[in-house]
């Protein structure tokens, strides 16, 4: 089953505009959260991440806010540009000592579509 | 090189026909992940080796699906009597842990396509 649900499916905005995706987990062991970029034939490159101990994180335009007790977290992309269209993915690892290691475990993906 | 390889690009194979995927990640990178994204969807794990020792392969679809990274470095994902659910992008992805975060890069991908 899904363990991180992500929406919207689909996102398009106007230059400038502050495209915001929303992600939603239910297992507590997860402890290690990040976002994923990824262009058309080639694999997903790591953006931002965020641990639970802190309940917001800001690199350049992105922008992760972490709520703990809804267990959902987002993603926000300020002044977005052209060339932020793609698809992006969040995703959700549990703690280090489990057996998986840190295995991800994805949403279904948002694709961005950001208009001149 | 500077990022985790993967070939082939791409993969046509026949119903039936066993192939293999081969991944070279990044230099000195313990952990090495195999992915399965289908079409529209995100990534699915597959198996986690640390080293040459397979730790986690509880995503594999199938008992025909089988990886092995003999040696800790290049790792190979085969697939045995391919069928056409087979279909799909696999990833493979390198990581290390400093203390604080987990690095991981993907390799850009091979597509198999099962006809």
């Amino acid at each position: 089953q899904q363990q991180v649900k992500q929406s919207p499916q689909s996102l398009i905005v106007q230059k400038g505009g502050i495209p915001i995706i929303n992600c939603a987990y239910e297992n507590t062991a997860f402890d290690y959260f990040p976002w994923y970029q990824q262009f058309p034939g080639k694999g997903p490159a790591l953006l931002i991440a965020i641990r639970p101990d802190v309940s917001e994180k800001k690199e350049g335009r992105f922008t992760i806010s972490f709520n703990k007790s809804a267990k959902q977290f987002s993603l926000h992309i300020m002044d977005s540009q052209p060339g932020d269209s793609a698809t992006y993915f969040c995703a959700a690892s549990p703690d280090l000592n489990s057996n998986s290691g840190y295995a991800l475990n994805f949403g279904k993906g948002t694709s961005l579509l950001v208009t001149p | 090189g500077a990022g985790v390889s993967q070939s082939p690009r791409y993969k046509v194979a026949k119903r039936g026909q066993d192939v293999a995927l081969r991944c070279d990640p990044i230099s000195g990178h313990v952990s090495l992940f195999w992915y399965q994204q289908a079409l529209g969807q995100g990534p699915e794990f597959l198996t986690y080796f640390q080293n040459e020792a397979q730790l986690d392969k509880s995503g594999l679809p199938s008992d025909r699906f089988f990886a092995e990274r003999p040696e800790g470095s290049v790792s190979t994902l085969k697939i045995q009597r391919t069928q056409q659910e087979d279909s799909a992008v696999y990833l493979c992805a390198s990581s290390f842990f400093n203390g604080e975060s987990y690095g991981y890069t993907f390799g850009s991908g091979t597509r198999l396509t099962v006809v």
